[in-house]
C-alpha cells in the first residue's frame, strides 16, 4: 500500500536559518511524482514543489529544494534562510500512474522564531 | 481566472440536516476531488471524478454523495449531517499525469452541531 510518512509534527527553526522537514514514502511503482504543500493559519493550500521519480536533479524552487533519494524513499523539504512567513502546516504529497490520486502525510508544523 | 472555487466558506449545521458544498473550476481540468481535513490527521481523500459523469469513492466516502454533470461542477452532498462530519472540506482539480499537482480551492470549514 501506498504511505507518506512525516515523523515531525512540529518543528521550530530560528530566523534566517535554515530547516529540513522529512519526508519518506512507500510505493512499488516505478513512476510517480512528489509534491510539497504548505498551508499557512489561513487555510489554503499552497503549492511548493515538485520531484518526479525519474528526475536525477533534486528540484528547486527559489529559497525551496527538495533532498530527493530515490534509495530511501525519502523526499526532505529543505527552506533555507527561514522567514517569519515560513511559518505553516507543511504536507507532503505522493501521486503515481496516470490516474493515481494525491496521498497525504499528516504534515509538519514549522514555527519560524524572531 | 478563478481557478477553484468553493462555497460556502463556513457552515453549522444541525444533526441530521444536509447541505451541497459547491466545487466549480474554470481550468478545464478533467480531474476533480473531495478531500477532508482534520487536525492532524492530513487530507483524506472522499471522491473523486476523472471526466462528466464518471465519479469514484476514495478513502473516506461514507455519509457522502458525488455528482459530476459537468466538467466544471462537482458538488457534495452531505445527508444526515453526523458530528463526525464536522471537518475542513477541500475540493481541487489537476490534469492526468504524475507530474501534476492539485489546485486547491479556499476550503469549507464545516460544523455540525
Amino acid at each position: 500500500a501506498q504511505k507518506i510518512t512525516q515523523t515531525q509534527p512540529g518543528m521550530f527553526v530560528q530566523e534566517k536559518e535554515a530547516v529540513t522537514l522529512d519526508c519518506t514514502y512507500d510505493t512499488s511503482d516505478q513512476s510517480y511524482g512528489l509534491f510539497w504543500y504548505k498551508q499557512p493559519s489561513s487555510g489554503e493550500m499552497i503549492f511548493l514543489i515538485y520531484q518526479g521519480s525519474y528526475d536525477e536533479q533534486n528540484a528547486t524552487e527559489g529559497r525551496y529544494s527538495l533532498n530527493f533519494q530515490k534509495a530511501r524513499k525519502s523526499a526532505n523539504l529543505v527552506i533555507s534562510a527561514s522567514q517569519l512567513g515560513d511559518s505553516a502546516m507543511y504536507f507532503c504529497a505522493m501521486r503515481r500512474g496516470s490516474q493515481g490520486n494525491l496521498i497525504f502525510g499528516k504534515g509538519t508544523k514549522l514555527s519560524v522564531k524572531p | 481566472n478563478a481557478g477553484v472555487t468553493q462555497t460556502p466558506k463556513f457552515r453549522i449545521l444541525k444533526i441530521g440536516q444536509s447541505m451541497t458544498l459547491q466545487c466549480t473550476q474554470d481550468m478545464n481540468h478533467n480531474y476533480m476531488y473531495w478531500y477532508r481535513q482534520d487536525p492532524g490527521m492530513g487530507l483524506k481523500l472522499i471522491y473523486y471524478s476523472v471526466g462528466a459523469g464518471i465519479t469514484d469513492k476514495g478513502e473516506v466516502p461514507n455519509g457522502y454523495n458525488v455528482s459530476r454533470s459537468t466538467t466544471e461542477d462537482f458538488p457534495l452532498r452531505l445527508e444526515l449531517a453526523a458530528p463526525s462530519q464536522t471537518s475542513v472540506y477541500f475540493c481541487a482539480s489537476s490534469q492526468p499525469g504524475v507530474n501534476y499537482g492539485y489546485t486547491f480551492g479556499s476550503g469549507t470549514r464545516l460544523t455540525v452541531v
